[in-house]
């Protein structure tokens, strides 16, 4: 049982380049959510989604696309990589059912130059 | 929209002290659930609790114990005889139910630095 997988650890990324943070659960839970933390900034949603087919914006959307096509997978998608979003990124997911905790990946390191 | 305040921003103590940490919410809603996860320097968070809103009473876990308060919107994190291991940054943290409770609005976090 792996748990909240997040592939990669650490990416240096060139301005204007895109890439794709992959995030894989094997719990089967239906609920799975991005976050980007920065310095003194707490943790911030960027997007979330409740099920297979089914995404919705948080509070830091701009800059980042997602999609869920299975139940496993929630990959976090930049399309042209900017400074700004040089942060430490993190997947989660829960079960469905509000008596369920939410588990986190361990998160990617990101910096764009 | 939901708040979640940790206005410490960074605490210092010599080990063997005890410490407490704040987080005051702002909500709506009268059916929500908080959080405390610590992250240590290696970065993971780590789940210490989760607490529902029609649950007040307090919790102790070892070292750890938590007072929630409805009254007054905290839900307070206190740590007894602080030692060096529990240096990390510690996040508060309340279920968002706009999002059917599948995600969290955190606080920005308190580093806590415990010295020998």
């Amino acid at each position: 049982n792996a748990g909240v997988t997040q592939t990669p650890k650490f990416q240096v990324l060139k301005t204007g380049q895109s890439m794709t943070l992959q995030c894989a659960q094997d719990m089967n839970h239906e609920y799975m959510s991005w976050y980007r933390q920065d310095p003194g900034m707490g943790l911030r949603l960027i997007h979330y989604s409740v099920g297979a087919g089914i995404t919705d914006q948080g509070e830091v959307p701009n800059g980042y696309n997602v999609s869920r096509s299975t139940t496993e997978d929630f990959p976090l998608r930049l399309l042209s990589a900017a400074p700004s979003q040089t942060s430490v990124y993190f997947c989660a997911s829960r079960r469905q059912g509000v008596n369920y905790g939410y588990t986190f990946g361990s998160g990617t390191r990101l910096t764009v130059v | 929209a939901q708040k979640v305040t940790q206005a410490q921003t960074e605490i210092s103590v010599v080990e063997k002290e005890d410490v407490t940490l704040d987080c005051v919410y702002e909500t709506r809603d009268t059916t929500y659930y908080l959080f405390w996860y610590k992250q240590p320097p290696s970065g993971e968070l780590v789940f210490l609790i989760r607490r529902n809103s029609f649950d007040e009473q307090n919790e102790i876990s070892g070292r750890y114990s938590w007072n929630f308060q409805k009254s007054t919107s905290s839900f307070n994190f206190t740590i007894t005889a602080s030692q060096v291991v529990d240096s990390a940054v510690y996040f508060c943290a309340l279920s968002d139910p706009n999002s059917g409770y599948s995600t969290l609005t955190f606080g920005k976090g308190t580093m806590l630095l415990v010295s020998p």
